[in-house]
């Protein structure tokens, strides 16, 4: 079965630095996500995408963060200069354009700031 | 805007026992989708099963089914005959079906399941 794949698995940054989390969604898929879950906590929406741009993001979602599909199957976050409240697990999900359709994740890229 | 509770922090199940997990959620909304995940130590979040708001017909998924009721905003996760791999964190999710899609998640109930 297709799965959605993150890289790296466990990122650690020091403050102040850039990182970009990668995610291929599902080859068919056309709404790509990203969502954040702080340990301990609930899992929480950053950004939505769909054709070729954002189509929602939340209030986490500031200046520092942004999101990218460069060439049809990366689906990129970029986080310009981390804090370390920035620390949290990241997914990525995709979804087909049927709205019935269940959000598929990824394993997750677990970020660490120093 | 759309809210989801789930408040059951964690819940233990003997094996081969059943346990039910509670969602509440509160929307405006008459079309919707809502999910079950888990989410075991592994950390992947796996789809359980899903509800169409429309449907009254609760879904079942083998040993998993859920309770819907659409009138008090409830939905809650029958585990039947728990096996230790059922052992995880439940997420409960609620999705529009305009705009987006994004998922509303509730806190989490972490399952676990006693030998």
């Amino acid at each position: 079965e297709p799965e959605v794949t993150q890289t790296p698995s466990h990122q650690v940054t020091q403050m102040g630095q850039e990182v970009i989390l990668r995610c291929v969604p599902i080859s068919n898929h056309l709404y790509f996500y990203w969502y954040r879950q702080i340990l301990g906590q609930k899992v929480e929406f950053l950004v939505s995408f769909y054709n070729n741009e954002i189509s929602e993001k939340s209030e986490i979602f500031d200046d520092q963060f942004s999101v990218e599909r460069p060439d049809g199957s990366n689906f990129t976050l970029k986080i310009r200069s981390t804090k370390l409240e920035d620390s949290a697990m990241y997914f990525c999900a995709s979804s087909e354009y049927f709205r019935g359709e269940p959000q598929h994740f990824g394993d997750g890229t677990r970020l660490s700031i120093l | 805007a759309q809210t989801v509770t789930q408040s059951q922090p964690e819940m233990s199940v003997q094996e081969a026992e059943t346990v039910t997990l509670s969602c509440t959620y509160d929307t405006s909304e008459s079309d919707y989708y809502l999910f079950w995940y888990k989410q075991p130590p592994s950390r992947q979040m796996i789809l359980v099963i899903r509800q169409e708001a429309y449907k009254q017909q609760n879904a079942t998924e083998n040993r998993f089914s859920v309770n819907f009721q659409k009138a008090a905003k409830s939905f809650s996760l029958k585990i039947s005959d728990s096996q230790l791999g059922d052992a995880a964190m439940y997420f409960c999710a609620y999705r529009t079906t305009s705009g987006t899609y994004k998922y509303i998640f509730g806190t989490g109930t972490r399952l676990k399941v006693l030998a």
